[in-house]
C-alpha cells in the first residue's frame, strides 16, 4: 500500500531534550516535505527536499534541522525543543514539487513539549 | 505575514445545498491554487487544483474558481454531502523557474459542517 508514515504519532517531551521525528515514503517520490498545524494559523513548512542531499528552508524553519540521506526517509530533528514548537507535525511527498505532484500526507505526529 | 489567507473559520450549511469557500492570496507571484480536504485525525488530502491560467476547474460535485485581478478563488461544493465535512485548506505555490519553486503555502483552514 503507497503511504507514508510518520513515527511517533504521539510525544511527550521536556525543554530541551533533543528528539527526532521520522518520516518514511514508499512510493520514490522525489519530493518531501514537513509541515506544522496550530491553530489560525493552518498549516505551514518547515522545510522541504526536492530530491536526496537537497533540502530548503519553508516559511517557518527555525529550531529545526532536516536531513535526506536515502530518497524514502526525511526525518524532523528538534535539537532543543522549546514550548512553541507544541504542534501538530505533517510529513508530505510527491512524485515532482509542488504544484507539479499530488502531495500525500503522512498522519500527523502530535508533539507536546513542557 | 499570511499570503493566503480564509477569512472565515467555519461555515455551516444543509445538506443539498450549496458549500461556498473562500481564499485570498497576497502574493502576485503564486501562479497554481490547491484545495486539500483534512478530517480529524488523518492528514490532508488533494482535492481539487487550478492554475492561473485558467478562471474555472471543476471535477465532479467540486468547482474552483479564480479571479485573479481580486486575488481570490473560492471551492462550490454542490450539492453538499455530510462526508464533506472536514477542515478545507486552500495553498498556493509558484511553478518552476520561480524563485520559490517547492514551497507551498496554506491559509488557515475553514471548518466546514455539512447538516443532514
Amino acid at each position: 500500500e503507497a503511504q507514508v508514515t510518520q513515527n511517533p504519532r504521539y510525544l511527550i517531551t521536556v525543554t530541551g531534550k533533543k528528539l527526532t521525528v521520522t518520516c518514511s515514503q514508499n512510493m520514490n517520490h522525489e519530493y518531501m516535505s514537513w509541515y506544522r498545524q496550530d491553530p489560525g494559523l493552518g498549516l505551514r513548512q518547515i522545510y522541504y527536499s526536492m530530491n536526496v542531499e537537497v533540502t530548503d528552508k519553508g516559511d517557518v524553519p527555525e529550531g529545526y534541522k532536516v536531513s535526506r540521506k536515502e530518497k524514502r526517509n526525511f526525518p524532523l530533528i528538534l535539537e532543543s525543543p522549546s514550548p512553541n514548537q507544541t504542534s501538530l507535525y505533517f510529513c508530505a511527498s510527491s512524485l515532482y514539487p509542488p504544484p507539479g505532484g499530488e502531495q500525500y500526507f503522512g498522519p500527523g505526529t502530535r508533539l507536546t513539549v513542557t | 505575514d499570511q499570503q493566503v489567507k480564509q477569512n472565515s473559520p467555519s461555515l455551516s450549511v444543509q445538506e443539498g445545498r450549496i458549500s461556498i469557500l473562500n481564499c485570498d492570496y497576497t502574493n502576485s507571484m503564486f501562479d497554481y491554487f490547491l484545495w486539500y480536504k483534512k478530517y480529524p485525525a488523518e492528514g490532508p488530502t488533494f482535492l481539487i487544483s487550478i492554475s492561473s491560467i485558467k478562471d474555472k476547474n471543476e471535477d465532479g460535485r467540486f468547482t474552483v474558481f479564480l479571479n485573479k485581478s481580486a486575488k481570490h478563488l473560492s471551492l462550490h461544493i454542490v450539492p453538499s454531502q455530510p462526508g464533506d465535512s472536514a477542515v478545507y485548506f486552500c495553498a498556493a505555490s509558484v511553478r518552476a523557474g520561480g524563485t520559490s519553486y517547492g514551497k507551498l503555502t496554506f491559509g488557515q483552514g475553514t471548518i466546514l459542517t455539512v447538516h443532514p
